[in-house]
């Protein structure tokens, strides 16, 4: 079966630090990857997504960077931290050619 | 459409009740469209889905209904229970090619017990 990781599971940082998001699927092979965001008790933004390794769609201009370094592992990233950065942070997977994704159990995030 | 910024609609059931949950979409290109569960401190979860050259799709008490006239989607849970306490998404996908979902605002469910 497949599984979804993401790690780590909170995450409190000062504003102007770095931050690296690992999300990793296991079970499937060459999945489509996503992060989105979700701030408290809002709806959830898609931030980027990868059809395959090294291939990233940005939706969002921010100062936020993703990275697909293999198949099956998705880094979220950010080189300085904003306040506004603080919210919950979702990866997902699909199938290729399905619309159906499966959510990890998310990053809260809180800068500070 | 995507509705990220705003606060989310609540509704509040009584245990054993049915619940209607409603959303809008913005986009007739829109052609597949998927129901998702978010409990709290969670990822969302895979509901049921509907195509649009349907208008209703049942599943084990739920019953999702698809207006294209109106481009109005409803989730309708049956005996509702305080395990579906709950935020709902909404999510369409646009027959724009690629595979990308938008996500509605949501609605967060309160079962009354």
């Amino acid at each position: 079966s497949q599984t979804i990781h993401q790690w780590p599971a909170t995450l409190v940082q000062p504003v102007g630090s770095p931050l690296s998001l690992e999300c990793t699927v296991e079970g499937t092979s060459n999945p489509n990857l996503y992060w989105y965001r979700q701030a408290a008790g809002r709806g959830l933004q898609l931030l980027f997504y990868s059809v395959g390794i090294g291939q990233i769609s940005s939706e969002v201009p921010q100062n936020l960077s993703a990275s697909r370094p293999q198949d099956r592992q998705f880094i979220l990233s950010s080189k300085k931290l904003l306040l506004s950065d603080s919210g919950f942070y979702l990866c997902a997977w699909s199938v290729q050619d399905s619309y159906e994704q499966y959510f990890g159990p998310g990053t809260r995030l809180t800068v500070t | 459409g995507e509705s990220v910024g705003l606060h989310l609609p609540t509704l509040s059931v009584q245990e054993g009740d049915n619940s209607i949950i409603n959303c809008a979409y913005s986009n007739s290109a829109s052609d597949y469209f998927i129901w998702y569960k978010q409990e709290s401190g969670k990822g969302p979860q895979f509901i049921i889905d509907i195509r649009s050259n349907m208008d209703k799709r049942q599943g084990q008490r739920v019953t999702v209904l698809l207006n294209k006239t109106v481009k109005h989607l409803s989730l309708q849970i049956a005996a509702t229970q305080p395990g579906d306490s709950a935020v709902y998404f909404c999510a369409e996908k646009r027959n724009t090619g690629g595979f990308k979902t938008i996500f509605g605002a949501g609605t967060r469910l309160f079962v009354k017990a």
